[in-house]
């Protein structure tokens, strides 16, 4: 039980382009989906929190227009990197939590991105 | 801010071996505490968890953890590691105290463990 899947899991497209991941729990309704972003070699770092239904809440430093974020279903939350450049390559990863935050997280497998 | 502490960047064992892997944690409350693994490319698979109660914590894959409160420590343990258990292991405190970073996990640096056959 509780299984994410991401998807893609790898792309690669050229600068300029916009690219949409998608997030969803397969077995159970995520009240709360997490995007993090993780460099080689270094923790994840969070991007923002989403709650089905509301806005995402960003943290400090992250670009709300930059990296858009939808969370329309219980079961589904998309990031979308608007206009990417290089420096937005790097693996993306989601998570999604049941209720309340005694809960884990469940991550998904993460995607690849590498921009031209 | 809370924050985790992971000291050891690299561990290479021998297949066999025991295994404990650091993780001191600042937080000023009881804490919501987590290990992950994670193997190249792929997401985290939780391993096990702590909210409260019993202060040694039984996971998957043979993996254990003991909360000490005293030393803000979480260390993972395994008794003999397999091959399998090559990859990088996070360790994560859950903030449960409200406020803005509620429900937010903030991650260790992580620990590559390398196994030799």
């Amino acid at each position: 039980g509780a299984v994410v899947s991401q998807h893609p899991s790898r792309v690669i497209c050229k600068s300029g382009t916009s690219v949409k991941i998608e997030c969803r729990s397969l077995d159970f309704q995520a009240t709360t989906m997490f995007w993090y972003r993780q460099f080689p070699k270094q923790s994840l770092m969070l991007m923002a929190t989403s709650n089905e239904g509301s806005k995402a809440t960003y943290e400090q430093g992250v670009e709300k227009d930059k990296f858009l974020i939808n969370h329309a279903s219980l079961t589904l939350s998309t990031l979308t990197v608007t206009s990417a450049h290089p420096e937005d390559s790097s693996f993306y990863i989601c998570s999604a939590r049941v209720g309340r935050v005694n809960q884990p997280q469940h991550f998904g497998d993460g995607t690849r991105l590498s921009i031209l | 801010a809370q924050s985790v502490t992971q000291p050891d960047i690299h561990i290479t064992v021998s297949e066999g071996a025991s295994l404990e892997l650091r993780c001191n944690y600042s937080y000023g409350a009881t804490p919501y505490l987590f290990w992950y693994v994670q193997s190249p490319g792929q997401g985290l698979q939780l391993l096990l968890k702590y909210f409260s109660g019993d202060t040694l914590v039984q996971g998957i894959k043979g993996f254990e953890a003991e909360f000490k409160r005293s030393q803000s420590s979480f260390n993972l343990r395994k008794p003999s590691v397999h091959w399998s258990d090559a990859a990088e292991y996070f360790c994560a405190v859950g903030d449960n105290a409200g406020g803005t970073s509620y429900g937010k996990l903030t991650f260790g640096q992580g620990t590559i463990l390398t196994v030799h056959p």
